[in-house]
């Protein structure tokens, strides 16, 4: 199937820092993509739609200043995570649609925040 | 939106055949049915997705019933290594370029020697 990339797997930051998580798709093109978190023995919650050329989609609840959502070409988007804290610390997961009904996940980065 | 509701979790005997349940009563006529698993810190693994007809590929065959209220996922010979979290998911709109996919609990699979 096609490939989706997260950057970095894991990362380790101290509280009140900003975290960037790259997700590409390696071998196709996405208009569309989607962040999740996951937190322990949970399953995974949407976070937001993110739109090549536009302003992303949050779900409800998911405040926008905090995640920032970047989709700077057809392979790549960013989640920023603004000044993080302990209770953000999570699995973050992005997938891609191709335009096939196909829709692929990356590996997750894992978060943790002290 | 379409919901789904699976069990919580299941066992199957290495070698045989698992097959996974899941209800969607609620979906509409265009809504696509997709099965992912997740095996414990990796992201999910895409398995099949179907509309309205059975689906066949490498890794699973996916059982549509005709009024599409509810599918079963099937691995033919189970092995240790699909021990995992299966998730039934309907999309939610987007055409064939995406749409949203809401997770649910999902079904723990337990595949035993």
């Amino acid at each position: 199937g096609a490939v989706v990339s997260q950057h970095p797997s894991w990362v380790i930051c101290k509280s009140g820092t900003s975290v960037k998580i790259e997700c590409r798709s390696l071998d196709f093109q996405a208009t569309t993509m989607f962040w999740y978190r996951q937190f322990p023995k949970q399953s995974l919650m949407l976070m937001a739609t993110s739109n090549e050329g536009s302003k992303a989609t949050y779900e409800q609840g998911v405040e926008k200043d905090k995640f920032l959502i970047n989709h700077a070409s057809l392979t790549l988007s960013t989640l920023t995570v603004t000044s993080a804290h302990p209770e953000d610390s999570s699995f973050y997961i992005c997938s891609a649609p191709t335009g096939n009904n196909e829709q692929f996940f990356g590996p997750g980065t894992r978060l943790t925040v002290l | 939106d379409a919901k789904t509701t699976q069990p919580t979790s299941m066992d199957c005997a290495e070698g045989r055949a698992a097959n996974l349940p899941c209800n969607h009563s609620t979906i509409s006529g265009n809504e696509y049915v997709y099965w992912y698993r997740q095996i414990h810190s990796q992201g999910p693994q895409y398995i099949i997705h179907g509309l309205k007809n059975n689906e066949t590929n490498e890794m699973a065959s996916l059982i549509i019933t005709e009024d599409r209220k509810s599918s079963t996922l099937i691995l033919p010979h189970a092995t240790l290594r699909d021990t995992a979290v299966y998730y039934c998911i309907v999309r939610v709109g987007g055409g064939n370029q995406g749409g949203k996919l809401i997770f649910g609990q999902g079904t723990e699979l337990s595949v035993k020697p």
